[in-house]
């Protein structure tokens, strides 16, 4: 059974420029969720999404966005890149929610220069 | 608050040891408790859970253990090997709103098994 998958896993970016991170959850998963990991801030919660309808969103600004698609995948986009925006994206899956198991996939290393 | 946080940064143990690490939430409304293991360059794995209606769990080498008295969860690992070396973190989940459909995380025990 293949996990969670994430791509790309390496991204360059300049400031000002938008992106689009892409997460396909393990098969029969309909829950994706979405982290950003700093060495600053550790892990926080981004949105959450479930048969394509957004159910929670963290304190991020606007220029994060998220949505999922009818086959449970998942992207999320981040436009007007700042240097801040550098992290570790981790997507997240699980078959109905955060209270079930959550399996995260290996992450998107962003870097905005 | 909806912190989850970790009462040591770092822990140094020797191979074959047992290890204990812990960590304090401030949400008394969590009803479901995640330990996460995080190797360098990797995702998080998922290693144990626990339930609200539980205050022991146990797996392969793994335990959980849940005070809701004092708001305490921790994770002991048996007979700790190299490959233990990592990132613990605790997390934290509602089946209420607001914090609901989101993990919080707590800041991580680094974990160093010498040989």
């Amino acid at each position: 059974k293949a996990g969670v998958t994430q791509t790309p896993r390496y991204l360059i970016k300049t400031r000002g420029q938008q992106v689009t991170l892409s997460c396909s959850p393990i098969s029969g998963h309909r829950s994706v969720s979405w982290y950003q990991q700093t060495p600053g801030q550790g892990l926080q919660f981004l949105f959450e999404y479930f048969s394509e309808t957004q159910r929670n969103k963290g304190n991020f600004p606007g220029r994060f966005s998220g949505r999922q698609f009818s086959n449970s995948r998942s992207e999320m986009n981040v436009s007007t890149l700042e240097l801040g925006d550098s992290a570790l994206y981790l997507c997240a899956s699980s078959l109905i929610g955060m209270n079930t198991e959550a399996f995260f996939g290996q992450g998107t290393r962003l870097t905005v220069v | 608050g909806e912190s989850v946080g970790l009462h040591l940064p770092t822990l140094s143990v020797q191979e074959g040891d047992n290890s204990i690490i812990n960590c304090a939430y401030s949400n008394s409304a969590s009803d479901y408790f995640i330990w996460y293991k995080q190797e360098s360059g990797k995702g998080p794995q998922f290693i144990i859970d626990i339930r609200s209606n539980m205050d022991k769990r146990q797996g392969q080498r793994v335990t959980v253990l849940l005070n809701k008295t004092v708001k305490h969860l921790s994770l002991q690992i048996a007979a700790t090997q190299p490959g233990d070396s990592a990132v613990y973190f605790c997390a934290e989940t509602a089946s209420s709103p607001p914090n609901d459909y989101k993990l919080s995380f707590g800041a991580g025990t680094t974990v160093t098994v010498r040989a």
